[in-house]
């Protein structure tokens, strides 16, 4: 199976801020990897596919990177709904597995 | 307007069995392949079992293979999961969730609002 790896646990951000969060595949995977924002009570929702696509209507200050092993994504000039938890995910082959998450939370 | 909505999470009992449903609406169901991806209180979304568009190919978890059955009925745009033998490590949220191509990709591109589940005495 191929393990994700996600860091860190918790970002503590305010409104503006540039955010960064990684991930790491435990095999090569190509680009075929997601993001999704999950917010309290709510469905995970697609944000990011094949690494770098936005999926349509995620607003652009969203950007995702990498291929391989190693992946990000980011979020320039936070915004007070993007205060979520977000997942990496992989579905280069099944079992397609989740990373444990980050909570980005308010500083 | 794609809507997917669960129904049939319940409080069961260990070694008991629940069915899932999921309606389907907003899109051409016959042509997407479908999912279930579940998450547990607190932990992050795990997928449980996928079919194809046509019904033709089922994929499953180890976690839940031999246990759980997927299946779908097009003619209703109802995707189901029977959950047999339930243990209280199976307590989760149960998301159905859509994909994009008919033979599942492991792209889960839209999640209904999900079906609560628990197994306990």
């Amino acid at each position: 199976d191929i393990q994700m790896t996600q860091s860190p646990p918790i970002v503590s951000a305010s409104v503006g801020d540039r955010v960064i969060i990684t991930c790491r595949a435990s095999q090569r995977i190509g680009s075929r990897l997601a993001w999704y924002q999950q917010k309290p009570g709510k469905a995970p929702s697609l944000l990011i596919y094949k690494a770098s696509n936005l999926e349509a209507g995620v607003p652009t200050r969203f950007s995702g990177n990498g291929s391989g092993t190693e992946f990000s994504l980011a979020i320039n000039g936070l915004q007070p709904d993007d205060f979520a938890i977000y997942f990496c995910q992989q579905y280069d082959s099944s079992p397609w597995l989740f990373g444990q998450g980050t909570k980005v939370e308010s500083k | 307007e794609v809507q997917l909505l669960e129904s049939g999470g319940n409080l069961v009992q260990p070694g008991g069995s629940l069915r899932l449903s999921c309606a389907a609406s907003g899109f051409t169901f016959s042509s997407h392949a479908m999912s279930w991806v579940r998450q547990a209180p607190g932990g992050g979304p795990e997928w449980v079992s996928s079919i194809s568009s046509a019904a033709g190919g089922t994929y499953y978890a180890d976690s839940v293979r031999g246990r759980f059955t997927i299946s779908r009925d097009n003619s209703k745009s109802t995707l189901y999961l029977q959950m047999n033998s339930l243990t209280v490590e199976d307590t989760a949220v149960y998301y159905c969730a859509k994909e994009g191509p008919p033979v599942p990709a492991g792209l889960f591109e839209y999640w209904g609002q999900g079906s609560l589940v628990t197994v306990s005495s």
